[in-house]
């Protein structure tokens, strides 16, 4: 069983729809949740991170955690086509240490 | 203020050859990464740089070396390219080893091994 796993896509939705991407982990020790963007032929880009369970709130994103279940989330209102990109998941404990990538979700939003 | 440079951006490689894969900061960082990424599996850590003068193994290391050459240049060297070296590689560099250290990644260079 891979640490991250991740639904590969593509996912297709039209402008304005509410995108969720979702991820599941295996390690408890996992404390830092990360959201990654990576356009195609680019470096990704960190979105945003979460510190253990909870939601964060970044403008039309929202990065949601539930530790109980293993289960993180990236919700993207009124999507738009500058997001058609590949959406990596992240994981890290405490220290830094055991980082781990999902291995993305491709997402295109059509105009 | 580049960021994460990467150099060369493309290579083809016949089996056996060697090469160099060089990358830069210009942001003062002191931790340095390198990851390749295939089709499926994410990103994986080859090795990382947490301060200048130390490397340490990540996740897939073997027929990999690096240097961390001053605080700005992290190389990757292949001795002896195989086609399972075929991937893209990307390099990262952040202020500090943490979680909470954002990882800001190069453009990434595509290899291919024949």
């Amino acid at each position: 069983q891979k640490e991250v796993e991740q639904d590969p896509g593509p996912l297709s939705v039209p402008e304005g729809a509410i995108v969720s991407l979702n991820c599941t982990y295996s390690n408890s020790a996992f404390q830092y949740f990360m959201w990654y963007r990576q356009y195609s032929r680019k470096g990704p880009e960190l979105l945003m991170y979460t510190y253990s369970s909870g939601n964060k709130e970044d403008g039309r994103f929202t990065a949601q955690v539930d530790k109980s279940s293993k289960y993180i989330s990236l919700f993207i209102r009124d999507s738009q086509p500058s997001d058609s990109a590949t959406y990596l998941c992240a994981t890290a404990d405490n220290y830094g240490q055991n980082f781990v990538f999902g291995p993305g979700t491709r997402l295109s939003v059509l105009p | 203020n580049a960021g994460v440079t990467q150099t060369p951006k493309f290579q083809v490689l016949k089996t056996g050859q060697s090469m160099t894969l060089q990358c830069a900061q210009d942001m003062n960082h002191n931790s340095m990464y390198w990851y390749r990424q295939d089709p499926g599996m994410g990103l994986r850590l080859i090795y990382y740089s947490a301060s200048e003068g130390t490397t340490d193994k990540g996740e897939v290391p073997n027929g990999y070396n690096v240097s961390r050459l001053n605080k700005r240049e992290f190389s990757l060297r292949l001795e002896s390219a195989a086609p399972s070296q075929t991937s893209v590689y990307f390099c990262a560099s952040s202020e500090a080893q943490g979680a909470s250290d954002t990882q800001y990644f190069g453009p990434g260079t595509r290899l291919t091994v024949l």
